[in-house]
């Protein structure tokens, strides 16, 4: 079944205390991206990858990082997290970039406390 | 700066009716808009799209219209089924990248 998946769907965590959510795919898409939905806000692009090592920040970019060593693969990287970065996660991907209809994970529910 | 917009945050529609959701946008460079819909918990999945070389896409109960000039579109939905309630985003694209509204959350009540 072609998929997108993410871990965890749920992660409590203290502040300033590194975390990774993973991202993997399995259709052989070039494009992904990662987003976060806040309430009122709809979903912000935080980091996206055209390609293996080809990496670009979204909106808000700050405080996040990002890797993509392998095609299947875009894991999100919060170095120090802060409260303001609870929010729900999603991880997307495409064929065509902005052209293509995104397939997107289930979500990581994140709360920093 | 929100370069897509849905001003409407919920919209409730009596089964059988029709459902209208209405997007914005503000960028020019934009030239292909789609839809996606959200259940609780799961993730945004596609809906229907259109490229801006088009006015109309319909598939099944489903037809979005674009408006260039006025930069907007929207999503009619005739019949609206229980089944349709659930959070509808509007996404608009150029190249590299596809930029998001908040979201309408359309109830449809039997």
């Amino acid at each position: 079944e072609a998929q997108v998946t993410q871990n965890p769907r749920y992660l409590i965590t203290v502040t300033g205390k590194k975390l990774t959510v993973t991202c993997s795919q399995n259709m052989n898409h070039e494009y992904m991206s990662w987003y976060r939905q806040d309430p009122g806000l709809g979903l912000r692009q935080i980091y996206y990858s055209m390609n293996v090592e080809v990496t670009d920040k979204g909106d808000v970019p700050e405080g996040y990082k990002v890797s993509r060593k392998e095609k299947r693969n875009f894991p999100l990287i919060l170095e120090s997290p802060s409260p303001n970065q609870t929010s729900l996660y999603f991880c997307a991907s495409s064929l065509w970039g902005g052209r293509g209809g995104y397939t997107f994970g289930s979500g990581t529910r994140l709360t920093v406390v | 700066d929100q370069q897509v917009k849905q001003n409407s945050p919920s919209l409730s529609v009596q089964e059988g009716r029709i459902s209208i959701l209405n997007c914005d946008y503000t960028n020019s460079m934009f030239d292909y808009f789609l839809w996606y819909k959200k259940y609780p918990a799961e993730g945004p999945t596609f809906l229907i799209s259109i490229s801006s070389i088009k006015d109309k896409n319909e598939d099944g109960r489903f037809t979005v219209f674009l408006n260039k000039s006025a930069k907007h579109l929207s999503l009619h939905i005739v019949p609206s089924q229980p089944g349709d309630s659930a959070v509808y985003f509007c996404a608009a694209s150029d190249d590299n990248d596809m930029r998001f509204g908040a979201g309408t959350r359309l109830t449809v009540k039997p």
